[in-house]
């Protein structure tokens, strides 16, 4: 089956300026994550869809970010206006929960985002 | 607070040894935990689960250990490879599906 699929890999920006990512999540995979991975660090939590609905944002700066998942498949992930503190790798995941009995997270490959 | 720690250093072994990673925990409660494998450049690909109520799992070279008294789990991977060199990353999971991973441990098999 195909993976998930991100896109731009990667993307270099000046501050301020905005930016969107792009995420495809395995067919019949009704849960998205985005995640923000520093360097060196683990992943961690910027937004999860249960289909269209954002049931977890908590960790979402509102002021910055924005996400939508429509129609429950296809999702984007904006930030305007960048900063430099928002370079990061933006990984996006998706799961079809624990009917397979393990619950695990498919990643993309991430997009890396340099904002200078 | 709630902290999830891996090993702090980078861990560098001789092929055919066992690397033991380790996974420490304080102020979780999961109900799994899993551990993922990371390679430069790429996504955390899935390795292993384990439940609350497990106290070992084991996946052809891998094995898993986790004590909830303790707050900790160990991941083994026995005669080491090369190919087994990547970052490795534990994930707490918790009822509410919320899913908490820790900081990695990079790990290098030596030839």
């Amino acid at each position: 089956e195909a993976g998930v699929v991100q896109s731009p890999r990667y993307k270099i920006i000046e501050k301020k300026q905005p930016v969107a990512f792009w995420c495809n999540p395995i067919s019949g995979h009704n849960t998205l994550y985005w995640y923000r991975q520093n360097l060196g660090q683990g992943p961690e939590l910027l937004i999860r869809y249960e289909n269209e609905e954002a049931v977890d944002d908590s960790q979402l700066p509102k002021d910055r970010f924005s996400a939508e998942r429509l129609k429950g498949v296809d999702s984007t992930l904006k930030i305007q206006p960048a900063e430099l503190g928002d370079s990061a790798v933006y990984l996006c995941a998706s799961s079809v929960g624990w009917s397979r009995n393990t619950g695990e997270l498919f990643f993309g490959e991430g997009s890396r985002l340099t904002v200078l | 607070s709630q902290k999830i720690e891996q090993n702090s250093e980078a861990l560098n072994i001789q092929e055919g040894k066992t690397a033991t990673l380790t996974c420490n925990y304080t102020n979780y409660s999961p109900a799994y935990l899993q551990w993922y494998r990371q390679d430069p450049g790429r996504g955390p690909v899935f390795l292993l689960l384990i439940r609350e109520n497990e106290k070992e799992k084991r996946k052809e070279r891998l094995k898993v250990t986790f004590d909830t008294t303790l707050k900790q789990s160990l991941f083994h991977i026995t005669a080491s490879q090369p190919a087994d060199s990547a970052t490795y990353l534990c994930a707490l999971v918790n009822t509410g599906n919320q899913f908490y991973f820790g900081t990695g441990t990079s790990l290098t098999v030596i030839p």
